[in-house]
């Protein structure tokens, strides 16, 4: 089937720097993508969704960049703070129907913020 | 607001035991639900998504199963444990609509760790 980012690497960014985590996608037809934070022993959280009719969305502290031609999104993560160590998966979205949806996630990014 | 439960969240059952994990989602009718698990230091694997009542989709081949009594009820089984369905379990929902700018995001519970002996 589909995947997406099947790697596990590790950022180790310094309190106060900016953050990247990237993303690579398979499926070209995939419609939306989101990116979840997830922290030790808990549910992923959402962070922020893109369509895929868009290439850049930010949030508070964050941006989610899409870049369809090489299938490649990355989040960005401003002034990071330790609160921000996690794993963050990237996923995408297929519209399956007109009530229903499914997520392919990868493997995740974990990242570690540094004093 | 919308609120998802899932329980319980720590569960250690031998080999060739039944399984049952509940999962309810409160404040939204007629959601998507999903059944995923994570192995430890990987990613999410969807196993089971309903998009209604007794609607049950198998994504990929196991000794689990999924059922769907109620329209924000979804549970997970199992008539016999194995080591290798030791992981953990995420209940996830989504809107019944597919929303114009945000997709069709979906939304996780705390998770069920589930520890096979």
């Amino acid at each position: 089937g589909e995947s997406v980012g099947l790697h596990l690497p590790t950022l180790s960014v310094q309190e106060g720097d900016n953050s990247i985590i990237n993303c690579a996608y398979s499926n070209s037809a995939s419609d939306y993508f989101i990116w979840y934070k997830q922290e030790s022993g808990k549910g992923p959280q959402f962070i922020i969704d893109i369509r895929s009719n868009m290439d850049k969305r930010q949030g508070q502290r964050v941006t989610v960049l899409l870049n369809k031609t090489v299938k490649h999104l990355s989040l960005q993560i401003a002034a990071t703070q330790p609160g921000d160590s996690a794993v963050y998966f990237c996923a995408e979205g297929l519209r399956i129907k007109a009530a229903g949806n499914k997520l392919t996630f990868g493997g995740g990014t974990r990242v570690l913020v540094k004093p | 607001s919308q609120t998802i439960h899932q329980w319980p969240a720590t569960l250690v059952q031998p080999v060739g035991s039944p399984l049952s994990l509940e999962c309810t989602v409160e404040g939204t009718s007629n959601p998507n639900l999903y059944w995923y698990r994570q192995a430890a230091g990987r990613g999410l694997q969807l196993l089971f998504y309903s998009v209604g009542i007794g609607q049950i989709s198998s994504e990929v081949p196991q000794n689990l199963s999924a059922s769907r009594p109620q329209d924000r009820q979804f549970i997970l089984s199992s008539k016999k444990l194995l080591l290798s369905d030791s992981g953990f379990y995420l209940c996830a929902w989504s809107p019944y609509r597919w929303l114009r700018d945000s997709g069709n995001t979906i939304y996780f519970g705390e998770g069920s760790w589930l520890t096979v002996v």
